[in-house]
């Protein structure tokens, strides 16, 4: 089945800066890849998603890249704020007649400091 | 507009207990799929039902089960309750099969 491998676990940045966190992923079938943020006892929401037909794509400060070859996608967050703080997890995809199980990574504490 | 919806938000069990927990999608969607949460991990996939038929499902053991009704909303149930199922049970409602999942607040459980 799908692996999903997430880099790094915890990633302090100060205001301002840039943030990238990088996944790979190891089923060549998996087509879609997602981006979620969660907050302390909230559930993960949707921040960005890309689909394997487009190469990046970008949405006001976070962007996504992906490299099928390679099977490794990135998020970039630029311009940190405070409340970009939490946890970020990313995730792989493809339907299958196992339905469209999303496998996720193992998460990266942002953390903004001031 | 709502999104989706879960209860209860916490639960306590023991050992031996069986639970119920409950799943309201987005206005539309017609396919949920459930995820189990530890503690400092990602969710891993449990079941993903689409027009009330079972459309997928995880390395879970058959004391999980689930049921999509005729309004969408979702069921999934535990039997037999371990220590290790203590978890947030997260719902993530979606279009169709292959669309965008969009997660609820989930439950969180605990098992004693």
């Amino acid at each position: 089945g799908e692996n999903v491998e997430q880099h790094p676990s915890t990633l302090s940045v100060q205001e301002g800066d840039s943030a990238v966190i990088k996944c790979t992923y190891s089923d060549s079938a998996s087509n879609y890849f997602p981006w979620y943020k969660q907050e302390l006892g909230k559930g993960p929401q949707l921040i960005i998603d890309i689909r394997s037909n487009v190469g990046e794509k970008k949405d006001q400060r976070i962007a996504v890249t992906l490299n099928k070859t390679a099977k490794h996608f990135s998020l970039h967050i630029t311009e940190t704020q405070p409340e970009d703080s939490a946890v970020y997890f990313c995730a792989a995809s493809g339907v299958t007649g196992g339905g469209n199980k999303l496998t996720f990574g193992t998460g990266t504490q942002l953390k903004v400091e001031l | 507009d709502a999104g989706v919806t879960q209860s209860p938000t916490h639960l306590i069990k023991t050992r031996g207990q069986h639970v119920t927990l409950r799943c309201s999608p987005i206005s539309g969607h017609k396919s949920v799929s459930w995820y189990q949460q530890v503690l400092g991990q990602g969710p891993q996939f449990i079941f993903q039902y689409y027009e009330k038929e079972e459309r997928g499902r995880g390395n879970f053991p058959d004391r999980f089960s689930a049921r999509q009704f005729p309004n969408y909303s979702s069921e999934l149930n535990v039997n037999a309750l371990l220590l290790g199922d203590s978890a947030l049970y997260l719902c993530a409602s979606s279009l169709g099969v292959s669309q965008t999942q969009y997660f609820g607040p989930g439950t969180r459980l605990l098992v004693l």
